[in-house]
């Protein structure tokens, strides 16, 4: 098993240029997470997708969109990339089944530069 | 709302010296508890899990006690190895089957030869 996947690994973008972020994973979850971390601030959750179909905001998703295209698939968006965006982003899944103690795998992250 | 606090690093320290990582949280009810670590250039990998009071989770050398009277999660490891130098970030799931984790904000740890 892979786990989860992120595609690409590396990204520079210029001011305004949009791009979509991929992650896959291979564990059969029904959770997805989207998050962000930069420096001192730790991690913090964009998007999360609690099941096929559905998405929900976490702590920061301004500027960003998700959409969860299948069980497998879950991709995140900048529409007009911003200095502010540039980050290190990392998806997680999770098989939630009610359980919080249930664990989430994360993946080897996005390196993204907006200049 | 629910919040973790991690002591803030950078911490240094040799090969072979006692490592304490210190965590409390915020939390209603009885929250399950992580340890992830990252190492450098890489995602976020679970280190260790306790999901009730007076539970102790314990890998690769390392363990932390769930403390509900002191709110407390603190990692500990006896002998550091140069092989653990990363990040180790403290989090929280809510009590209740949340989706969310709740991390701290993580603390770097070098452990030089």
């Amino acid at each position: 098993n892979a786990g989860v996947t992120q595609t690409p690994k590396f990204q520079v973008l210029k001011t305004g240029q949009s791009m979509t972020l991929q992650c896959a994973q291979d564990m059969n979850h029904n959770s997805m997470y989207w998050y962000r971390q930069d420096p001192g601030m730790g991690l913090r959750l964009i998007y999360y997708s609690a099941s096929e179909g559905t998405t929900d905001k976490g702590e920061v998703p301004n500027g960003y969109n998700v959409s969860r295209l299948n069980k497998r698939e879950f991709s995140l968006r900048l529409e007009s990339a911003a200095p502010s965006q540039t980050s290190v982003y990392f998806c997680a899944s999770r098989n939630a089944g009610g359980h919080s103690y249930n664990e989430q795998f994360f993946g080897p992250g996005t390196r993204l530069t907006v200049l | 709302g629910d919040s973790v606090t991690q002591m803030e690093g950078p911490v240094t320290l040799s090969e072979e010296a006692f490592l304490t990582i210190n965590c409390t949280y915020t939390a209603t009810g009885y929250p399950s508890l992580f340890w992830y670590v990252q190492y450098p250039g890489e995602g976020l990998q679970l280190l260790l899990k306790a999901t009730k009071a007076d539970d102790k989770g314990s890998n690769k050398g390392f363990e932390a006690t769930y403390r509900k009277e002191t709110t407390s999660f603190h990692l500990e490891k006896g002998s550091v190895q140069v092989s653990d130098s990363a990040v180790y970030f403290c989090a929280l799931s809510p009590f209740g089957g949340s989706e969310k984790l709740v991390f701290g904000k993580g603390t770097k740890l070098t452990v030089n030869p």
